[in-house]
């Protein structure tokens, strides 16, 4: 059973390019999250998705940043016009969210983001 | 907004030292996980505990959930350099929350 899988794992971006952040989950699991952090910091929420839908956005900013998880393929975080202080490594986790009260998350292993 | 605490932020000990760490909060929690993660990678899930005053082990990693379920703690006994890394607690509430975890060296 493959991971938590996340690609590019090193992305180079202008300022003002674009960024698209690509995030694929375990098998079976249709809950997402993304999360960023900041060298020597912890992880900082952004945004949980379930398939064709946004849960809970309070973590994301309100401009240049937008995700999405289609019914078929990855998770794509997107960040428009990026700016310097964008840089840092955006991870995504995948639960199965199964109607337990406790769920655990499954990480991928990160897209650093630089922009120069 | 439920928030989690960790301490210490950071901690250096030798190989073979023994440690705890602690996460707490004053808010309750339905379930709290811990975390590792090495440099470069993502946070590896650990455990989970549910019940207030759960015990879990894990080889030479021993976590206990606080009878309130507000607080857990995360022994090390005989700390080997593999263990060197960042420890995340997180908790599951109102909202999932992640505390801002410690830094753990162990030197051999």
């Amino acid at each position: 059973n493959a991971g938590v899988m996340q690609n590019p794992r090193h992305l180079v971006r202008r300022r003002g390019q674009e960024a698209r952040l690509r995030c694929s989950p375990m098998k079976g699991h249709s809950h997402v999250y993304w999360y960023r952090q900041l060298p020597e910091e912890g992880l900082k929420f952004m945004v949980y998705l379930q398939k064709e839908n946004i849960i809970d956005e309070s973590g994301m900013p309100k401009e240049r940043f937008s995700a999405e998880f289609p019914k078929e393929g990855p998770s794509i975080l997107r960040i428009q016009q990026v700016v310097r202080g964008d840089s840092a490594a955006y991870f995504c986790a995948s639960s199965p969210r199964s109607g337990s009260i406790s769920y655990e998350q499954y990480f991928g292993p990160g897209t650093r983001l630089t922009v120069t | 907004t439920q928030l989690l605490e960790q301490s210490p932020q950071f901690l250096s000990i030798q190989e073979g030292e023994n440690l705890t760490v602690y996460c707490n909060s004053s808010s309750v929690f339905s379930s709290l996980q811990w975390y590792r993660q090495e440099p470069g990678e993502g946070p590896v899930l650990l455990v989970t505990v549910v019940t207030g005053g759960e015990v879990k082990k894990l080889k030479r990693l021993t976590f206990q959930f606080g009878d309130a379920r507000k607080d857990s703690s995360l022994h090390i006994t005989a700390a080997q350099p593999g263990d060197t890394g960042l420890y995340l607690c997180a908790g599951d509430g109102q909202n999932f929350v992640f505390g801002p975890g410690t830094r753990l060296s162990v030197l051999p």
